[in-house]
């Protein structure tokens, strides 16, 4: 079975634009999970959805925001980017809800200029 | 609030010698634990959950965790580390009701020949 898939991997922007990051989570997993990570903060967790609603979410700026098509892959948005949004972000997928274990993807390094 | 420490950033370990990885928790319920590996630029792997049960649980790669409810820890153990062990593991908890993990910052593993 195909793992967690990311795209793009690698991307860079300039402060201001926006972007847009995919994941495609493993067949079968109707909820996906994003998470940030940098050096400076570790990782943290950004949001969650299940079957195409925002379960849970975390502690940063309405400039980001996602959403979960039906056949589960979601995409996770980053509008007016910061040089602060430089930053590797992994997509997690799990077969059900509340703890179970969740599968990551090798993530996409955006960096913003 | 629920948290997760690692207590140690670095730990440099010669080939074939044991190694022991600490990680504690803060979480008002039982919680569900595991650890994660990741290698330079990429994504986590997970090496082993507990979510219930025997308390010493085993691993991919030889790795094994016991959690200590009376301690709140969670340490991670191999016997004798191979130089392909060389990365950062983060431990984290989450929590049934809720959709995200919490990690700890990481401790990176430097394997000498």
């Amino acid at each position: 079975k195909a793992g967690v898939t990311q795209t793009p991997r690698y991307l860079i922007k300039t402060r201001g634009q926006q972007v847009t990051l995919s994941c495609s989570p493993i067949s079968g997993h109707r909820s996906v999970s994003w998470y940030q990570q940098t050096p400076g903060q570790g990782l943290q967790f950004l949001f969650e959805y299940f079957s195409e609603t925002q379960r849970n979410k975390g502690n940063f700026p309405g400039r980001f925001s996602g959403r979960q098509f039906s056949n589960s892959r979601s995409e996770m948005n980053v509008s007016t980017l910061e040089l602060g949004d430089s930053a590797l972000y992994l997509c997690a997928s799990s077969l059900r809800l509340a703890g179970d274990t969740q599968y990551f993807g090798p993530g996409t390094r955006l960096t913003v200029l | 609030a629920q948290s997760v420490t690692q207590p140690d950033i670095h730990i440099t370990v010669s080939e074939g010698a044991s190694l022991e990885l600490r990680c504690n928790y803060s979480y008002g319920a039982t919680p569900y634990l595991f650890w994660y590996v990741q290698s330079p630029g990429q994504g986590l792997q997970l090496l082993l959950k507990y979510f219930s049960g025997d308390t010493l649980v085993q691993g991919i790669k030889g790795f094994e965790a016991e959690f200590k409810r009376s301690q709140s820890s969670f340490n991670l153990r191999k016997p004798s580390v191979h130089w392909s062990d060389a990365a950062e593991y983060f431990c984290a908890v989450g929590a049934s009701g809720t959709y995200k993990y919490i990690f700890g910052t990481g401790t990176r593993l430097k394997v000498l020949a």
